[in-house]
């Protein structure tokens, strides 16, 4: 079965570095999305994109972070300057379309110490 | 905006047992998706069962069902003969059936966690 992969599981940073988290989602997936999840709380939707262009973002997705898919396979998560507190599970995800299901990645645990 | 809740925070279930969980949603739409997502200890989103809210009828997933009504804008979730590897944090999700992609993201309650004694 197709799966969203995502690298790396585990990331440890310091405070102020900029990390790229990596997602490959399905081949055949039109919409793709990043969640973030921190440790206890719920699932919280960070950014939409489709067409090559972010379609909705949250209050979360402000300046410090951009998303890309530069090559047609992958699509990247970028945090420029990592605080403390964007240390949490990050999750990639695809979909086809609104009559179909999200696939979701394993997730990209990111520390930032 | 669209809201879900989830009010247990923990259940527990005997092995072999049925257990509900609850989940209810505030939406003006009148079409839209529900979910159950299961997260186990490894932290993976797994999708356990979906609704469509124009289909009257409840979905059906082997030993998991739900009991949607959409009136009361309730989305329970039975798991019948509990194993021990149902024990994992599940989310209930609503995710809107519009047009583009700004309408197709998900919004999570903040999960239950299930225990499976055995």
């Amino acid at each position: 079965e197709p799966e969203v992969t995502q690298t790396p599981s585990h990331q440890v940073t310091q405070m102020g570095q900029e990390v790229i988290l990596r997602c490959v989602p399905i081949s055949n997936h039109l919409y793709f999305y990043w969640y973030r999840q921190i440790l206890g709380q719920k699932v919280e939707f960070l950014v939409s994109f489709y067409n090559n262009e972010i379609s909705e973002k949250s209050e979360i997705f402000d300046d410090q972070f951009s998303v890309e898919r530069p090559d047609g396979s992958n699509f990247t998560l970028k945090i420029r300057s990592t605080k403390l507190e964007d240390s949490a599970m990050y999750f990639c995800a695809s979909s086809r379309a609104s009559l179909y299901g999200y696939t979701f990645g394993s997730g990209t645990r990111l520390t930032v110490v | 905006a669209q809201t879900v809740t989830q009010s247990q925070p923990e259940m527990s279930v005997q092995e072999a047992e049925t257990v509900t969980l609850s989940c209810t949603y505030d939406t003006s739409e009148s079409d839209y998706y529900l979910f159950w997502y299961k997260q186990p200890p490894s932290r993976q989103m797994i999708l356990v069962i979906r609704q469509e809210a124009y289909k009257q009828q409840n979905a059906t997933e082997n030993r998991f069902s739900v009991n949607f009504q959409k009136a009361a804008k309730s989305f329970s979730l039975k798991i019948s003969d509990s194993q021990l590897g149902d024990a994992a944090m599940y989310f209930c999700a609503y995710r809107s059936l519009g047009s583009g992609g700004s309408n197709y993201k998900l919004t999570f309650g903040k999960g239950t966690l299930l225990t499976v004694n055995p």
